[in-house]
């Protein structure tokens, strides 16, 4: 398995554009999160899915933010419109159904807003 | 709140010196406990998970510790090398099966030859 795919892996944009981050995850894993790592915050999660239904968005800082999961093997998400404190590095992690719950994370999105 | 922390935040030790990284966790009650390690500019390798009904477990030169009641995990490295120089992240998921995790901020390992 090519593990969690996120594209793309670095993104560098003027404040007010609209971006969207894409994630693949691993077949077969029912669970999907997007997490936010920032040297000042470290890393949380923004918002997670199982079996396709979001179940946590506590973490979405604002309504500028959104996410959706279509189907079990793609999941997007979107700042519209961005600014310069979105920078970070956005990570989507997957999980099977099991009793070990271990997470796999992807590459990362590297984002800079100007 | 579940918080989650690592001490020290960095950490420099010479090639070969065995070393312990420490997390504590304010919340007892958590389903499990996974231990990452993180490269410059890279995303998050899992190293070693650990169920809350287990104490310890083992990969290669790595060793991690769980004593739940206390809040507290340990992850050993044995006859370190500069290759493992990176940051090494804590992250324990709650009570529930299918939570996310929350992490400590990690700490810096720099191993010198």
């Amino acid at each position: 398995d090519a593990g969690v795919i996120q594209s793309p892996r670095h993104e560098v944009t003027e404040m007010g554009q609209e971006v969207t981050l894409r994630c693949k995850p691993i077949s077969g894993h029912n669970s999907l999160f997007w997490y936010r790592q920032t040297m000042m915050r470290g890393l949380e999660l923004l918002i997670y899915f199982n079996n396709n239904v979001p179940i946590d968005d506590s973490g979405m800082p604002e309504d500028r933010f959104s996410a959706k999961m279509p189907n079990a093997s793609f999941s997007t998400l979107k700042i519209q419109p961005s600014e310069p404190r979105d920078s970070a590095v956005y990570f989507c992690a997957s999980q099977p159904d099991s009793p070990y719950n271990e997470q796999f994370f992807g590459p990362g999105t590297r984002l800079t807003v100007l | 709140k579940q918080e989650v922390t690592q001490i020290p935040a960095a950490l420099s030790v010479p090639e070969g010196e065995n070393l312990v990284l420490n997390c504590s966790f304010t919340d007892s009650a958590i389903y499990n406990l996974q231990w990452f390690r993180q490269d410059p500019g890279k995303g998050l390798t899992s190293l070693l998970l650990i169920q809350s009904s287990q104490r310890e477990q083992t990969s290669g030169r790595l060793n991690a510790s769980l004593d739940k009641s206390s809040g507290r995990s340990t992850l050993y490295i044995a006859a370190s090398q500069p290759g493992d120089s990176a940051t090494y992240l804590c992250a324990v998921t709650e009570n529930q099966a299918g939570t996310a995790l929350i992490f400590g901020k990690g700490t810096t390992l720099s191993v010198s030859s």
